[in-house]
């Protein structure tokens, strides 16, 4: 299986800050990668898939980069309604595999 | 608009099985994928396993080949989940999940999630 590592695995920002998580697969999996946003109690929902594509309805604050092994997400300008927690998933092979999570708290 | 309601929550003692049910709306149930996923408490995400509602093909990931059986209803748009043999590792969040397209493991929309509790 492929395995997804996140960093950080939490973070502290402030309303306005640009935040950036990182996500590394242990083998290249071209643009494969998926991003989505969980609240508390809430189900996923997704941000970006094929690393760099902003689903529909997603604010364009959120962004999505990379390729092979090293991917970013980057939210340019945080606002109150992003404090959440961040997972990255491959969806080059079977099984699909998620990142450990990053939660984004409030400074 | 698609919507995935998903049943209640249930508690159940080990060794039972639970099959937990999710209801498609909103567009063609037999054009996408459905998987489902699970999360512990304050765990991460582990994916089951992926059904073709067209034809109830079913494949699981190897950790849930035996334990896991997924089903599919066309006249109600609804696709099903059991776990035999539960054990208290296997409580948790668990959540159906639409295909993108098909099959792409790429999860556009979710269901709310039905807990799980495994007890004694």
């Amino acid at each position: 299986d492929i395995q997804m590592t996140q960093s950080p695995s939490s973070l502290s920002a402030s309303v306005g800050d640009r935040v950036t998580i990182t996500c590394r697969a242990s083998q290249s999996i071209s643009n494969f990668l998926n991003w989505y946003q969980q609240k508390p109690g809430k189900a996923p929902k997704i941000l970006i898939f094929a690393a760099s594509t902003l689903q529909s309805g997603v604010p364009s604050r959120f962004s999505g980069s990379g390729s092979g092994t090293d991917f970013t997400l980057t939210i340019s300008s945080l606002l109150p309604e992003d404090f959440a927690t961040y997972y990255c998933q491959q969806s080059y092979s079977t099984p699909p595999t998620f990142g450990q999570g990053t939660k984004v708290e409030i400074k | 608009q698609v919507q995935l309601v998903q049943s209640g929550a249930e508690v159940k003692r080990p060794g039972a099985s639970v099959k937990v049910s999710c209801k498609a709306s909103g567009y063609t149930f037999t054009d996408n994928y459905m998987h489902w996923v699970r999360q512990a408490p304050g765990q991460g995400l582990e994916w089951m396993g992926i059904i073709h509602p067209s034809t109830g093909s079913a494949r699981y990931a190897q950790k849930f080949q035996g334990s896991v059986t997924m089903t599919r209803d066309t006249s109600t748009s609804t696709v099903y989940m059991e776990v035999s043999s539960l054990r208290s590792e296997d409580t948790a969040v668990y959540f159906c999940a639409r295909d993108l397209t098909g099959p792409t493991t790429t999860f556009d929309y979710w269901g709310q999630g039905t807990l799980v509790t495994v007890s004694s």
